[in-house]
């Protein structure tokens, strides 16, 4: 599974946008982007998945570059309940599907 | 339809004892999957299972832990002569056979004396 690379943290206003980057820049053809978050000390939450198209769901969108080496995860209005460390994971369809987690960026959402 | 449920939510060992953690996958899924959380550590894998199959435990330590799912009721972490180094987040997670989605339940946290 390729690598990833994550800020350690972030700020973000609430009730502005939170765009959290994620570089992904040995990702294979058939690789997804996946994007998780942990609000502290919960289990871990699917947010979005994509391939190389944009994607949104009600919780936030996904941006992936058209060389697919970058991806940006977009929670449009960010609440104090946004407070959380967010994972990008990329993994293959082919693997068994077990999560490899970094250290994920750290948002904080201030008042 | 209900999460995925574990319990106990919280357990409490003295070393030596053994520990052992349920996981009720979201109903229709078959695949589960265990993460440990050590204390101010990220989520490391575990052990992947289907019902009466362990698919992959590259993440078991080798000694004292196993893992079952078996064809009727939840899956089972299970931690024998339990140490103080165990005492950890334990969460479990499931997904449907076609979706890589997981859904996480909301951990076990055992704590060893």
């Amino acid at each position: 599974d390729a690598k990833t690379t994550q800020p350690p943290s972030m700020d973000c206003a609430e009730g502005r946008a939170a765009n959290l980057p994620c570089n992904h820049s040995t990702i294979s053809g058939n690789e997804y982007v996946y994007w998780y978050r942990q609000i502290h000390s919960q289990g871990p939450q699917y947010i979005i998945h994509g391939l190389k198209n944009n994607e949104t769901n009600e919780m936030a969108s996904l941006i992936i570059t058209e060389d697919r080496k970058s991806s940006t995860l977009i929670l449009p209005h960010a609440t104090l309940r946004d407070t959380a460390v967010y994972y990008c994971i990329v993994h293959g369809s082919g693997n068994t599907g077990k999560l490899i987690f970094g250290q994920g960026t750290t948002l904080q959402v201030k008042p | 339809n209900a999460g995925v449920m574990q319990n106990p939510r919280h357990l409490v060992r003295r070393r030596g004892q053994e520990a052992r953690l349920r996981c009720s996958p979201m109903k229709g899924h078959s695949h589960v999957y265990w993460y440990r959380q050590l204390p101010e550590e990220g989520l490391k894998f575990m052990v992947y299972l289907q019902k009466e199959n362990i698919i992959d435990e590259s993440g078991m330590p080798k000694e004292r832990f196993s893992a079952e799912f078996p064809k009727e009721g939840p899956s089972i972490l299970r931690i024998q002569q339990v140490v103080r180094g165990d005492s950890a987040a334990y969460f479990c997670a499931s997904r449907e056979l076609i979706n890589n989605e997981q859904f996480f339940g909301p951990g076990t946290r055992l704590t060893v004396l």
